[in-house]
């Protein structure tokens, strides 16, 4: 059984970055798809991107494509979220998901972190 | 990146028949899968393209397709059917990104 646990919820100023962990326990780490979705208060979802950690390359959805990274670290078995230059408007929760190949369905979902920013 | 639309909010008498739509150029090409949120909790997948549905979740939900919409349809809908219910789908231009939809908040009255 797949379970993802994310890091501890943040806080952080305009204009600077943050990073989210997501450790991933069960199944085969390497070969899953791993999604990052943010959600902003009363707001819907909205996939940011993903990593096959075999692959190591990510892809990453439109609107955040000159600020966001994501990584996969094998030995921990963990993948993790950048974002930089944030703004008020980046307060959300934000999720990993195992997304299962070919249509990467999101089956297993982490807890959600919260990042806030604000000045 | 490509678009999927619902409709925001509908509701449904406890025991009735509900069919949320999930519409864009991407169902065309692709299996939108469903999910549902409940306050203060992650999401959770409900239903594949397919019909194909997680251990746990009930057969009283089942999903078809034509053109470019998908329909989630919840036969006999109970208290613990009340969620919000996303679409998503791959992107219909760029087959690596993922979409969503904006979500159906559904009420069982």
């Amino acid at each position: 059984q797949v379970q993802l646990v994310q890091s501890a919820a943040e806080v952080k100023k305009p204009g600077s970055s943050m990073k989210v962990s997501c450790q991933a326990s069960g199944g085969s780490f390497r070969t899953s798809f791993f999604n990052w979705v943010r959600q902003a208060r009363g707001q819907g979802l909205e996939w940011m991107g993903g990593i096959i950690p075999l692959a190591g390359k990510a892809d990453y959805a439109p609107a955040f494509q000159d600020r966001i990274t994501i990584t996969a670290d094998e030995s921990t078995t963990t993948v993790f979220l950048e974002l930089s230059s944030l703004r008020s408007d980046d307060t959300a929760v934000y999720y990993c998901a195992r997304g299962l190949l070919p249509h990467n369905l999101f089956d297993r979902w982490g807890q959600g972190t919260l990042v806030s920013v604000s000045s | 990146s490509s678009e999927l639309t619902q409709d925001p909010a509908v509701s449904v008498a406890l025991g009735r028949t509900v069919t949320i739509t999930c519409q864009g150029d991407s169902l065309r090409s692709y299996l939108a899968t469903w999910y549902l949120q409940k306050p203060g909790q992650a999401p959770v997948l409900v239903i594949s393209g397919k019909n194909n549905r997680p251990s746990g979740i009930p057969d009283r939900f089942s999903v078809s397709r034509s053109g470019n919409t998908s329909s989630l349809t919840i036969t006999g809908a109970q208290a613990e059917d009340e969620a919000d219910y996303y679409c998503s789908s791959r992107d219909a231009n760029e087959n690596s990104l993922m979409v969503f939809g904006g979500g159906t908040t559904v009420t069982v009255l």
